[in-house]
């Protein structure tokens, strides 16, 4: 099953406006991590933004917040104020604890976010 | 950048070939951890390893094999290789344990693996 559901395959926003990009995730533990990455055209993976599932508050950094609604296990990022930079790729990923400490991250299909002028 | 290398940045081989990817991580970190971004599969965790050790196997075929470095660098080799294995192979690491504050994974730049 999978662990980690981004269910919007591309997403397409007007500059300066707001977009949401959904994710939902399965787990049964009670402490796990859910990060945002995003993959622009040039390949790289950058890291976004990050919520542990203990965090009383939503993450926030700069233009991107984390709007973590616990009992429904979603985890989405907006984006403040889309800039033609953001278009990329954005992925959803959860670590959560494993036997023999692991600290990998499991992945999303990501979604295709483009920004219109 | 993230502080993680990673060479060659491409490859082009052919079927039944071996390559070695390379991967230098931050200095400091421990962990080190191989991906593989496929147009199909995603992104797919293969292994990781911590200190030299392995940490945990993922979706790693038989035909590859990692290990790590006392230097703390790492190298995933890929054996007889198919079409199938033409993907992005990132390399990443991570601050691991109580001190780490997110535990996020600085990515490398990916090693472009081309089958032919």
């Amino acid at each position: 099953a999978q662990k980690i559901t981004q269910t919007q395959p591309g997403m397409f926003v007007q500059e300066k406006e707001a977009v949401t990009l959904d994710c939902t995730y399965d787990t049964s533990d009670p402490s796990y991590g859910l990060f945002w990455y995003k993959q622009p055209s040039s390949g790289e993976m950058i890291f976004l933004i990050y919520q542990g599932s203990y965090d009383q508050q939503n993450a926030t950094e700069g233009r991107y917040s984390l709007n973590f609604q616990k009992a429904r296990k979603s985890a989405n990022l907006v984006i403040s104020a889309s800039q033609l930079g953001d278009s990329a790729m954005y992925f959803c990923a959860m670590r959560e604890p494993s036997q023999g400490g692991s600290e990998k991250l499991v992945f999303g299909k990501g979604t295709k976010l483009t920004v219109n002028p | 950048d993230s502080g993680v290398t990673q060479t060659p940045k491409h490859l082009i081989t052919a079927t039944g070939q071996r390559v070695t990817l390379r991967c230098s991580p931050r200095s400091g970190d421990l962990s080190v951890y191989w991906y593989q971004q496929s147009l199909d599969q995603g992104l797919q965790f293969l292994i990781q390893y911590y200190n030299g050790e392995e940490r945990a196997k993922g979706n790693i075929l038989e035909r590859f094999s990692a290990q790590q470095f006392p230097d703390l660098h790492s190298e995933l080799n890929l054996s007889s290789l198919e079409l199938g294995d033409s993907a992005l192979y990132f390399c990443a690491s991570s601050v691991v344990g109580a001190t780490a504050e997110t535990g996020e994974l600085f990515f490398g730049e990916g090693s472009r693996l081309t089958v032919l």
